[in-house]
């Protein structure tokens, strides 16, 4: 069966830092590129990094608002996913999702998500 | 970065009724264009990728179309199990970018 499953979310203060990991099972995860998306409290979906699989240099991109705060990473000898996330602030609540990347020629989708995990950004 | 705007962004519809959903793009993205279905406390399903293409287990009665700026989602016979909201998402270039979604209610 294939499943994403996020961990490493909770209450942190405004300028602290979290780490989130996603372990991924039931697919060949070095062969995918992945990303995290994030949907704060009754909003939209916000795509927030993407990680592309070695073979294509592992190639990491960013939605501005992370940029330079955030950084995605993988360890295939693990099947997970990873995001560190420093100088959070409170627009930074959310719940993140990992998700596997599936295409199909030149076109892309999000094919997987795991169950999301809740950062909450607050003193 | 390439704004997705849905329309509208929520309606009531009866058991039965057909359903269609917009989706506008504020440039070209031929047919990289996703939907998806969320609902309360889960996570999104991919419902249709490349515009137009069901995917794998989503019942016919969803379907997709258009290509460059516009496209429509649409829901032939509306079931219980629909209610949720829908969320359009680009892959022409990043930022990948997602509509803001749409919700379907029981009227």
């Amino acid at each position: 069966e294939v499943q994403l499953v996020e961990s490493g979310g909770g209450l942190v203060k405004p300028g602290g830092s979290l780490r989130l990991s996603c372990a991924a099972s039931g697919f060949t995860f070095n062969n995918v590129w992945m990303s995290w998306v994030r949907q704060a409290p009754g909003k939209g979906l916000e795509w927030v990094a993407r990680i592309k699989h070695k073979s294509d240099g592992e190639t990491t991109d960013y939605a501005a608002p992370v940029k330079g705060r955030f950084t995605i990473s993988r360890d295939d000898s693990k099947n997970t996913l990873y995001l560190q996330m420093n100088s959070l602030n409170t627009e930074d609540t959310a719940v993140y999702y990992c998700s596997r990347e599936d295409s199909s020629g030149y076109f892309i989708w999000f094919g997987c998500w795991g169950q999301g995990t809740l950062v909450t950004v607050s003193s | 970065d390439i704004q997705m705007t849905q329309s509208p962004p929520s309606l009531s519809a009866s058991l039965g009724n057909r359903v269609t959903i917009t989706c506008r793009a504020s440039q070209s993205i031929s047919s990289y264009l996703n939907w998806y279905q969320q609902k309360p406390g889960k996570a999104p399903k991919l419902l249709i990728y490349a515009a137009s293409s069901l995917q794998s287990g989503v019942p016919s009665r969803f379907s997709g179309s258009g290509s460059g700026t516009d496209f429509t989602l649409t829901i032939s016979s509306l079931q219980p199990e629909d209610f949720a909201t829908y969320f359009c998402q680009q892959s022409y270039r990043t930022p990948l970018t997602f509509g803001g979604g749409t919700k379907v209610e029981i009227k």
